[in-house]
């Protein structure tokens, strides 16, 4: 398998400019979780989806972030307009429920270093 | 405000020694609790877990030590390595199929 596919790896980006960061879970995996990562604070939940219906979307930090995830296989983390703030480290990962798998286990991508100038 | 701390945010131990990792939880509701090692460039992968009914799991070199009455948990890895040199993240759950709460990591060296 794969693992999770995350892309770009890298974005450099102009404050106000639209940013979108891609995810693939793994084949059969049920939900789909993005992360962001600060010195700060670590790794913070921003949404996650559970057969592709989006279950808490508390983390997101304001209207400019939105996530969907239009199937199974696909999902997009947007930051619309970005800024400097946002520039983090961005992860997404899969897991699989119901039973299949290790319960509870979150495969995570490699990430995407965002950096907004 | 985080559930989920880890107050050291780096750890460096000679290689063949034990390297003790933290970590603290306000939450009494959590009872999964889990580690993740990350290396540069790399997401976080999944080391060692553990329920809220044991209080200790081991896995090869990896222990896990779960403290409920202190809300404490550590990592116990012996003996350490320099490839175990990484960042380590612990999480908590409640339920093991639902939202983790991270910390913010403890950045491992082990000196050859």
């Amino acid at each position: 398998d794969a693992g999770v596919i995350q892309s770009p790896r890298h974005e450099v980006t102009e404050m106000g400019q639209e940013v979108t960061l891609r995810c693939k879970p793994i084949s059969g995996h049920n939900s789909l979780f993005w992360y962001r990562q600060t010195m700060m604070r670590g790794l913070e939940l921003l949404i996650y989806f559970n057969n592709n219906v989006p279950i808490d979307d508390s983390g997101m930090p304001e209207d400019r972030f939105s996530a969907k995830m239009p199937n199974a296989s696909f999902s997009t983390l947007k930051i619309q307009p970005s800024e400097p703030r946002d520039s983090a480290v961005y992860f997404c990962a899969s897991s699989p429920r119901g039973g299949r798998g290790p319960v509870g286990i979150q495969y995570f991508g490699a990430g995407t270093r965002l950096s907004v100038l | 405000d985080q559930q989920v701390k880890q107050n050291s945010p780096s750890l460096s131990v000679q290689e063949g020694r034990i390297s003790i990792l933290n970590c603290d939880y306000t939450n009494s509701m959590f009872d999964y609790f889990l580690w993740y090692k990350k290396y540069p460039a790399e997401g976080p992968t999944f080391l060692i877990s553990i329920s809220s009914i044991k209080d200790k799991n081991e896995d090869g070199r990896f222990t896990v030590f779960l403290n409920k009455s202190a809300k404490h948990l550590s990592l116990h890895i012996v003996p350490s390595q320099p490839g175990d040199s990484a960042v380590y993240f612990c999480a908590a759950s409640v339920g093991p199929g639902n939202q983790f709460y991270f910390g913010t990591g403890t950045s491992l060296t082990v000196i050859p």
